[in-house]
C-alpha cells in the first residue's frame, strides 16, 4: 500500500506569516490528492482535491501544488482561525490512506 | 438539508458487537460511494471501510479486515458498519464521508468505547 508522509508534525507561526506544509507519497498518485482541516473538537472539512483545487467556500489564503509524489499545502498569510491539524490524504485507489497530520498554531 | 448523520456508537467489552448507521439527508444517497474513517483519542485520520454506490464493491482497512462488515441500504438513505471482535484499539470516534474520490462531506462521528 502507498504510504502518506507529511511534515512537519506541527508548527507554530506568527498571524500573517506564510505556513507550508508537505505531504510525501510512497509512490506516484497524479495529482489525486485532498487536503482537510480539522479544527480542535471539529469535523474534518475538505480544503483541496486534486492537489490544487479549491473546495468552493475556502479562503483564497489556502492554494495546493505538486503531482506525482510530492505535494504542498500553502497558507499565504496565517490567521488565528487556522488554527487546526492538516491532513493529506490520496484517493487514486484504495485504501485512501491519510497522512499523519500537521498541526499549525499560532505563536 | 445536506447532511450525514451517525449513530449507534457506546460503551462494548473487548470480543464485543455493535452496529453503527449513517442516516444521509439532502442528496441522492444511491449514487454516491460511501466510507467510514475513524479517529482514535488524540490521534489522526484513519480511513476503514469503502462501499461502491450500488454496494457491489467493499474495501477494508487490514486493521479490520474480517472483523467489520460495511453495507449500505439505498432504499432507506442509510449506510451501515457492523463491528464484531471489538478491540480496546478500535475506541475511536467513527465518521461516515460521502465519496467522491475525495471526501466532501461528513458527519458528525459517533464514540465507540471498548473497554472492559
Amino acid at each position: 500500500d502507498i504510504q502518506m508522509t507529511q511534515s512537519p508534525s506541527s508548527l507554530s507561526a506568527s498571524v500573517g506569516d506564510r505556513v507550508t506544509i508537505t505531504c510525501r507519497a510512497s509512490q506516484g498518485i497524479n495529482n489525486y490528492l485532498a487536503w482537510y482541516q480539522q479544527k480542535p473538537g471539529k469535523v474534518p472539512k475538505l480544503l483541496i482535491y486534486a492537489a490544487s483545487t479549491l473546495q468552493s467556500g475556502v479562503p483564497s489564503r489556502f492554494s495546493g501544488s505538486g503531482s506525482g509524489a510530492d505535494f504542498t499545502l500553502t497558507i499565504s498569510s496565517l490567521q488565528p482561525e487556522d488554527v487546526a491539524t492538516y491532513y493529506c490524504q490520496k484517493y487514486n485507489s484504495a485504501p485512501q490512506t491519510f497522512g499523519g497530520g500537521t498541526k499549525v498554531e499560532i505563536k | 438539508e445536506v447532511q450525514l448523520v451517525e449513530s449507534g456508537g457506546g460503551l462494548v467489552q473487548p470480543g464485543g458487537s455493535l452496529r453503527l448507521s449513517c442516516a444521509a439527508s439532502g442528496f441522492t444517497f444511491s449514487t454516491y460511494e460511501m466510507n467510514w474513517v475513524r479517529q482514535a483519542p488524540g490521534k489522526g485520520l484513519e480511513w476503514v471501510s469503502y462501499i461502491s454506490s450500488s454496494g457491489s464493491t467493499i474495501y477494508y482497512a487490514d486493521s479490520v479486515k474480517g472483523r467489520f462488515t460495511i453495507s449500505r441500504d439505498n432504499a432507506k438513505n442509510s449506510l451501515y458498519l457492523q463491528m464484531n471482535s471489538l478491540r480496546v484499539e478500535d475506541t475511536a470516534v467513527y465518521y461516515c464521508a460521502r465519496d467522491r474520490g475525495y471526501f466532501d462531506l461528513w458527519g458528525r462521528g459517533t464514540l465507540v468505547t471498548v473497554s472492559s
